[in-house]
């Protein structure tokens, strides 16, 4: 069984500019996750899918944190304009369900310089 | 608002002994707990699982004991081996909700 997939696997950008990462999960899951794991820290939830529909993106920092997950298999996270504290690694994961074992992809590592 | 924490950012262990991770708690509304593995450039692996009306899980050389009332958990690794030099992250959750909250994982190094 294949994984969760993620790209690119690193990016590197200057601040005030956008970037966006992908995520694949494993097939037939229907929950997705997007982390974000900053240095020395453990990952923090961003924005929880339930097939296409948010369940909670109460941490996401809207007004320049974007992501969707159209028909309710890949998902985009999208940042723009980029700071330099959001330097960090996205982790996308995916489980069968709200309430099952969560499963992680490899990450993004982006940094902001 | 650090809800999970793990105190020791790191841990030396000879290859046969035990190794001890600890982790606590202070939101008395988590009642799933989970330990994760973590190695370079890799994502986290779910490891082991303790559901609140248990006190210890086991599975092969991985033990994970709760203590409600101390609001702690431990992951104990017996042997330890080599190949489990990695971070480790202990997640707690509501269930009614799943979110998983992290803790800021131990750095374990298990040397020949």
């Amino acid at each position: 069984e294949a994984g969760v997939a993620q790209s690119p696997r690193y990016k590197i950008i200057e601040k005030r500019q956008s970037v966006a990462f992908w995520c694949n999960p494993i097939s037939g899951h229907a929950t997705l996750y997007w982390y974000q794991q900053i240095l020395g820290q453990g990952p923090k939830l961003l924005i929880q899918f339930q097939n296409n529909g948010v369940v909670d993106d109460s941490q996401l920092p809207k007004d320049r944190f974007s992501a969707e997950r159209l028909k309710g298999v890949d998902s985009t996270l999208k940042i723009q304009p980029a700071k330099l504290e959001d330097s960090a690694v996205y982790l996308c994961a995916s489980s069968r369900g709200d309430q099952e074992t969560q499963y992680f992809g490899p990450g993004t590592r982006l940094l902001v310089l | 608002d650090q809800q999970v924490k793990q105190n020791s950012p790191s841990l030396s262990v000879q290859e046969g002994r035990i190794s001890i991770l600890n982790c606590d708690y202070t939101n008395s509304m988590f009642d799933y707990f989970l330990w994760y593995k973590k190695y370079p450039a890799e994502g986290p692996t779910f490891l082991i699982s303790i559901s609140s009306i248990k006190d210890k899980n086991e599975d092969g050389r991985f033990t994970v004991f709760l203590n409600k009332s101390a609001k702690h958990l431990s992951l104990h690794i017996v042997p330890s081996q080599p190949g489990d030099s990695a971070v480790y992250f202990c997640a707690a959750a509501n269930t009614g909700f799943q979110k998983l909250v992290f803790g800021t994982g131990t750095r374990l190094l298990v040397s020949p």
